[in-house]
């Protein structure tokens, strides 16, 4: 079955202190791994999709890069407004549309 | 050009009574997924339409239903609500099933 998890579970940054979120996944077959931003009480907003391992995608202070078994998402000088739940899901190249998702890391960048 | 929305925001119903929500997609996307997100948690997937069929199903009781209409709205179906029904109920909406997903703002269900 197909599984993604997400660490850490909460990071508390300062502002313009840089980390990195990870995303480890098992799936029988890649087609595609997403990251998403989630404020609260509102809808995943899309942000990333990777599709090969060595892939890189950057928007902004967010990178993005993926492996055969993980991907990590790289705040680079974090602003407040940096502050959410960031949710990494895998689609299997036999499931047509279904995402997985983790349990999400959530993220508070203090001034 | 509008997002995909959901009607209503939130909602407040009885356990065992009946709740039906509602999803207009992105416009020019033709699939609609749901998806059920528990407090903390990432979102679970319910089931997918696509040419007004059920292309996919998670692992979701028969009380769990949906609807796929000829402009590509959906509508999700909930029968005799539990009150671990409580949850936020997100619509996505993609181009087939292998572009990027656009999610609504979600439909905030509470059971008590």
């Amino acid at each position: 079955e197909d599984q993604v998890t997400q660490s850490p579970e909460a990071l508390r940054l300062q502002e313009g202190e840089s980390s990195s979120l990870n995303c480890s996944y098992t799936v029988s077959g890649l087609r595609g791994l997403f990251w998403y931003r989630q404020d609260p009480g509102k809808g995943p907003e899309f942000l990333f999709t990777l599709y090969s391992a060595g892939e890189e995608k950057e928007k902004e202070r967010l990178k993005a890069t993926l492996t055969k078994k993980e991907s990590f998402l790289h705040i680079t000088a974090p602003k407040p407004e940096d502050s959410a739940t960031y949710l990494c899901a895998v689609q299997a190249t036999d499931s047509w549309g279904k995402l997985q998702f983790g349990a999400g890391t959530q993220v508070v960048v203090t001034p | 050009d509008a997002g995909v929305t959901q009607s209503p925001t939130h909602l407040i119903k009885t356990r065992g009574q009946q709740v039906t929500l509602r999803c207009s997609p992105k416009s020019g996307h033709d699939t609609v997924s749901w998806y059920q997100q528990a407090l903390g948690q990432g979102p679970q997937f319910i089931f997918q339409y696509y040419e007004e069929e059920e292309r996919q199903r998670g692992n979701f009781p028969d009380r769990f239903s949906g609807h796929q209409f000829p402009n590509y709205s959906s509508e999700l179906n909930v029968n005799a609500l539990l009150l671990g029904d409580s949850a936020l109920y997100l619509c996505a909406s993609s181009l087939g099933g292998t572009t990027e997903a656009f999610f609504g703002q979600g439909t905030r269900l509470t059971v008590v």
